[in-house]
Formats: C-alpha cells, structure tokens, sequence
C-alpha cells in the first residue's frame, strides 16, 4: 500500500463550481500534513498546511480526520486559474516529507 | 536569485554514463531534499539532508545513486551507470529548518537517458 493515496482525475469543473479532493496516509504516527500546488512542467508550491482543527484560507478549506487517515482539500467558486495538480504531502516523521501522486484539476470556463 | 537554483536544467546521456546533478538551496537554509519524478507521478523522496549529513537516505532506489552536501550548503546528486529508468526531473527543495512542511524547490533539472 502507498504511503500517501490520491485520486489522480482528472477533475472536470465549471467556473465557480466548489470540488474537493481527498487524500489518505498509511502511517498513523505521521505527524503534519500539507497541501501543494504544481502547475504543468513547474515545481510544486506550497498551498497550505492541514491543521487537526481545520483551516481556511480564502476559498481553500483544509481538513484532517486523523482517525481515518484521511485529509481534504475544498477549493469554492473555482477559478480558471486553479487549474493544477495538488499534492497531498505528509510528513512520516523525522521529517520525511511525501507527496501523493497528486490530483488533476482542470476548470473551465 | 534568491530561490533555489539547480543546474543543468536538461541532461541528455546515454546508457551506461556518469551524471552530477548540482543544488544550490536558498542561503541559511538546513535542510535539502533531493525528489524524483517522473511523468503523471508525484515527487517521490530520494534523500534529506540537515546540514552536512544526510539524515534519510532510505529513498535512493540503489548503490548507483549517491548525494552529498559537504559543506552544508550546494548539494551534488551523483548517478552511475545511468539506465534508461533513471529519466525523471529530479528536484531539489530546501527549508529553513526541518519540519516546517515547506519546502522552495527549485525548478528541476530533466535527465534523458538514451
């Protein structure tokens, strides 16, 4: 089983369509979690840490349910520029940080 | 720049040649990570280093693959006997301290193996 699982999609949106991804983690000890973003033959950027409590930031909610290993990204009135991958990012411990294979989002108009 | 820089950008050998990747993370930062990826994949962990040592070295896939960072600073990722399986971008990320979750990457360099 891999250690970070996602949906590779793609996922096919209008404008200002909510969508959510979901990514699950193998290793129950991990310890942080984080979303990024990687746009087409670029690196990938940091988009957001994932707190136990849940955070927002603008039109991006993210949450952790750490009793099903399980974190979510929630991206309301998408934008043409959203369009990316994002990558559910889990750090293992001692800070091996991995990525999911990440999860394709196109939006259009 | 101020950014993580990585040299060259493209490599293209042939099977069976010696390859050094270079990394030049952003300055003050302690921890560099060496990432592979290949196409439709996410980035898949090569190694860590908090300084000079590598502190997680459990990603290179075999004895072919061998990173350092003497200094602490510019890392070189060092490939032998290139395969073509080895045909990825391979990135390099740095922090300010480990932990943090946010790594700066750089933009990659593309090795082609022939």
């Amino acid at each position: 089983r891999k250690e970070v699982e996602q949906d590779p999609g793609p996922f096919n949106v209008p404008e200002g369509a909510t969508v959510a991804f979901n990514c699950t983690y193998s290793n129950s000890a991990s310890q942080s979690f984080f979303w990024y973003r990687q746009d087409c033959r670029k690196e990938p950027k940091l988009l957001m840490s994932v707190y136990s409590s849940g955070n927002e930031d603008g039109r991006f909610t993210a949450q952790l349910n750490r009793a099903s290993q399980y974190i979510s990204l929630l991206i309301r009135d998408s934008k043409l520029s959203d369009s990316a991958t994002y990558l559910c990012v889990v750090n293992t411990g001692f800070q091996k940080l991995v990525f999911g294979t990440g999860t394709r989002l196109l939006v259009s108009p | 720049g101020a950014g993580v820089s990585q040299t060259p950008s493209n490599k293209v050998t042939e099977k069976g040649k010696y390859v050094e990747l270079r990394c030049d993370p952003i300055s003050g930062h302690t921890a560099l990570y060496w990432y592979r990826q290949s196409l439709g994949q996410g980035p898949e962990f090569l190694i860590y280093f908090q300084g000079t040592g590598a502190a997680d070295d459990s990603g290179l896939p075999n004895d072919r693959f061998f990173a350092v960072r003497p200094e602490g600073s510019v890392s070189t990722l060092k490939i032998q006997r290139t395969e073509r399986g080895d045909s990825a971008v391979y990135l390099c990320a740095s922090s300010l301290a480990p932990n943090t979750g946010e790594l700066f990457f750089g933009e990659g360099s593309r090795l082609t193996v022939l």
